[in-house]
């Protein structure tokens, strides 16, 4: 997705936060998602934001958005080994109303 | 609970040959969608069907073409399978309403001989 952009790789260790960042181009687009993909599964949405929102808060996770600089970030807190996965940060353009862009993912892995 | 299931989870087919992936969601959802997933590419779009017999080009479409005779099934077909359509295939569905979330399956890994 060259719309969205991330890194590929992040490594934390055990009981650490993880910060997994993410820059898009398109100011107007409605809403914002992370998407989290564990080993040999398909997508699953983790979270979403609302483009008229500066954070979002559930649990472990936080979103943080910050329209001006068109960037995104997901904090997950006390990082659990269950946390490895392949997290996707992705759009949804004004645009389009089916259509959402991907980011290539960033790779979380967890040290003991 | 929302189910998007694919026909296969490993396919192995020889270059030529025709090749069908086959997508079955249980929502109603309007909206249907191929993606392929390589490393460090994340997902590309690669077509999608916001209704039955309805289909619009995604980024890379090329190579393939897209079946949508009924609401809750989406087929890919690669007509003439090449080495470098080696890759792991994603069908997702979605209602397009509120926040739009796309629910995925858990892929099809093609590997083109």
């Amino acid at each position: 997705g060259e719309d969205v952009e991330q890194s590929l790789f992040l490594s934390v260790r055990e009981g650490d936060s993880s910060v997994i960042n993410c820059t898009y181009t398109d100011s107007s687009s409605t809403y914002l998602y992370w998407y989290k993909q564990e080993p040999g599964a398909g997508l699953q949405l983790l979270t979403y934001i609302f483009s008229n929102m500066d954070m979002k808060q559930d649990q472990r996770l936080t979103v943080l958005l910050n329209k001006k600089d068109k960037h995104l970030s997901l904090r997950i807190a006390d990082t659990q080994t269950g946390d490895s996965a392949i997290y996707f940060c992705a759009e949804r353009k004004s645009s389009s109303a089916s259509k959402i862009i991907f980011g290539s993912g960033t790779r979380l892995s967890i040290r003991p | 609970d929302v189910k998007v299931t694919q026909s296969s989870r490993y396919l192995v087919k020889r270059t030529g040959e025709k090749v069908f992936l086959e997508c079955v969601q249980d929502m109603d959802h309007e909206n249907m969608f191929w993606y392929r997933q390589d490393p460090g590419l994340g997902l590309r779009l690669i077509y999608f069907s916001y209704d039955v017999k309805m289909k619009e080009k995604g980024d890379i479409p090329e190579g393939y073409s897209v079946s949508r005779e009924k609401k809750e099934r989406f087929s890919l077909i690669l007509e003439s399978a090449s080495t470098n359509q080696t890759s792991m295939y994603l069908c997702a569905s979605s209602s397009g309403y509120s926040y739009n979330e796309q629910f995925f399956g858990p892929g099809t890994r093609l590997t083109v001989l």
